[in-house]
């Protein structure tokens, strides 16, 4: 089973240059999400979707968009890249965040960006 | 709104010792609560969960009770290994989000 699928796992860009992190799940699931993971700060909420063509923000929004065209795909855009914008990106999804009654929220490996 | 509060780390332990990481919640309801763990260099992945006030969630030798007297989810492990060594979350799901703690990590030395 391929789950949550990222790619690139690694990508180095620089000031101004513009790139989509891909995020494709293969389990059906409604619900897709955008975190970055950053030293000392946890993480963090950038967008997610509760379904094909239902998009929301985050905590931390700014300088990144997505779409959500396919219940499979879900791609993060940034749109002009700054070195803040440095970190590991994680694309999760869960089935359902219908009811507090929840279920499990999973996982890409991971995208580590540097933005020089 | 809901929210969750963890024990801050690092912890280092030697290997064969009890682990306790602390994780405490402010929620609507009675949310299901889970415990995610992730080792280096790669992504979070589910330790276990509890759906419900006085479940307990077991994985891996690793262990949580839901609390709702104390709103407690604590971690523990009653004898930890050098491939435990990696970074604890505690989670609730929120409106349309999930709840995650600041990550404890935990380091067990040979």
């Amino acid at each position: 089973n391929a789950g949550v699928t990222q790619t690139p796992k690694f990508q180095v860009l620089k000031t101004g240059q513009s790139m989509t992190l891909q995020c494709a799940q293969d389990m059906n699931h409604e619900y897709m999400s955008w975190y970055r993971q950053d030293p000392g700060m946890g993480l963090r909420l950038i967008h997610y979707s509760v379904g094909a063509g239902i998009t929301d923000q985050g905590e931390v929004p700014n300088g990144y968009n997505v779409s959500r065209s396919t219940t499979e795909d879900f791609p993060l855009r940034l749109l002009s890249a700054a070195p803040s914008q440095t970190s590991v990106y994680f694309c999760a999804s869960s089935y359902s965040m219908a009811s507090s009654n929840t279920g499990e929220l999973f996982f890409g490996e991971g995208s580590r960006l540097t933005v020089l | 709104g809901n929210s969750v509060t963890q024990m801050e780390g690092p912890v280092t332990l030697s290997e064969e010792a009890f682990l306790t990481i602390n994780c405490t919640y402010t929620a609507t309801g009675y949310p299901s609560l889970f415990w995610y763990v992730q080792y280096p260099g790669e992504g979070l992945q589910l330790l276990l969960k509890a759906t419900k006030a006085d479940d307990k969630g077991s994985n891996k030798g690793f262990e949580a009770t839901y609390r709702k007297e104390t709103t407690s989810f604590h971690l523990e492990k009653g004898s930890v290994q050098v491939s435990d060594s990696a970074v604890y979350f505690c989670a609730l799901p929120g409106t349309y989000k999930y709840i995650f703690g600041t990550g404890t990590r935990l380091k067990v030395l040979a």
